[in-house]
Parts: structure tokens; sequence; C-alpha cells
């Protein structure tokens, strides 16, 4: 149980355009989803936190009009890069909560490697 | 401001010793800490939570240990195999759902 899954898993994409990441919780719902980013051998960063029904809480210095995030299921989450830049290319992690679950694990995605030219 | 640290060089031990991982926080007080393992590519797995009024946490070959005097964790796998090389992170609750993670140690067992 508790399986997340990310579509697509590598993207490559030219300068300018935008690119939708999907992030799924497979066999639980999740009412809180979380959006990662991570440069290599460096830690996860979190971008932002997506929420169900209502608008995602970014963090200082990620920018909400870049990183378009909409939580409109409580299955699915996804974040839009738009006009991405070779500076957006790292790794992307989504994370989301099991609703039912009484501790506070957050089960992650397999990531979607971005590169843009 | 918040901080977790994790050794940041590469561990590296023979197979069958056991692997010890630190992680030092300063500037918290998590309700819990969790530790997951992540292998290149590929995103973090969950392994261990252990809560702030828990001393100890095992499962099979893993055990964590939380020291809030301290400020201190440490991950241990016994009898360790090829097959536990990977990443290890460290994770913080900081409240609101929110957590925050360390830079990860990698270890390396060799046959």
């Amino acid at each position: 149980g508790a399986v997340v899954s990310q579509h697509p898993s590598r993207v490559i994409c030219k300068s300018g355009t935008s690119v939708k990441i999907e992030c799924r919780s497979l066999d639980f719902q999740a009412t809180t989803m979380f959006w990662y980013r991570q440069f290599p051998k460096q830690s996860l960063m979190l971008m932002a936190t997506s929420n169900e029904g209502s608008k995602a809480t970014y963090e200082q210095g990620v920018e909400k009009d870049k990183f378009l995030i909409n939580h409109a299921s409580l299955t699915l989450s996804t974040l839009t890069v738009t006009s991405a830049h070779p500076e957006d290319s790292s790794f992307y992690i989504c994370s989301a909560r099991d609703n039912r679950a009484v501790q506070e694990t957050q089960y992650f995605g397999p990531g979607t490697r971005l590169l843009v030219l | 401001s918040q901080k977790i640290e994790q050794n940041s060089e590469a561990l590296n031990i023979q197979e069958g010793k056991t692997a010890t991982l630190t992680c030092n926080y300063t500037n918290y007080s998590p309700a819990y800490l969790q530790w997951y393992r992540q292998d290149p590519g590929r995103g973090p797995v969950f392994l261990l939570l252990i809560r702030e009024n828990e001393k100890e946490k095992r499962k099979e070959r893993l055990k964590v240990t939380f020291d809030t005097t301290l400020k201190q964790s440490l991950f241990h796998i016994t009898a360790s195999q090829p097959a536990d090389s990977a990443t290890y992170l460290c994770a913080l609750d900081t409240g609101g759902f929110k957590t925050i993670f360390g830079a990860g140690t990698r270890l390396f067992v060799k046959a």
C-alpha cells in the first residue's frame, strides 16, 4: 500500500516551454501533497504544500506564478513549470500523506528528471 | 535558523558490520524524526519514525535512537549488506505538516 506515482519520469524540453508533472496517490487519498526539488548531492528542498480544493502554500523564494500547482482531487496534484529555463533543470519529487494514517509519514513518488535545453 | 546536519562524507563499511549514521539538529524541538532511504535517481522511501517521547525504535535490522537533550538521532543498520548501499536521509517535523530534510549520508557496504 501507500504507492505514489509520478509522470513523466523524465522530460526534456526547450527553453520557454511549459512542462506539467503529475503526482498520483494510487491506493490512498491525500488531502495534502508536497512538491520538492533536489539538485545533485543536495537535500530535498520543499517548494510548496499542495492542499486539495485550495491554493497551494509556497515556500519562501519559490515563484508561485512560475510553479503552478493544482490539487484538483484527493489523488492527484500537478506541478506546471511555466516558461522553463535551463536553471529549472532539476529532479522534482512529490510526496503525499495518507489521510487514514495515524503517523505523519510522507510517501514519495519516484521523481521526475527535468532537463531544459 | 533551523538546521539539520548529517555527515556529508560517505560511510564505507564491510559487509556484516554495523553501520551507524548521525543526524544532529539545532533550533528545533521536533515532535518526531524520520529516516528515509534514497537510491540514485529515485524518490525517498520511508524507513522509521521515532517520536520525542521514544528513546529507541527498531525494525528488523534497523534501529533508531532519539536524544532530545543532545538534539541527535542515530541510525543503525546491523549485519549490513551490499544492498543497503544508498543515501539515508534524516527528516524533522517542524509543525504544520511540514518536514525538513537533511542532505543525507551515503553508505557503501563492501562485500
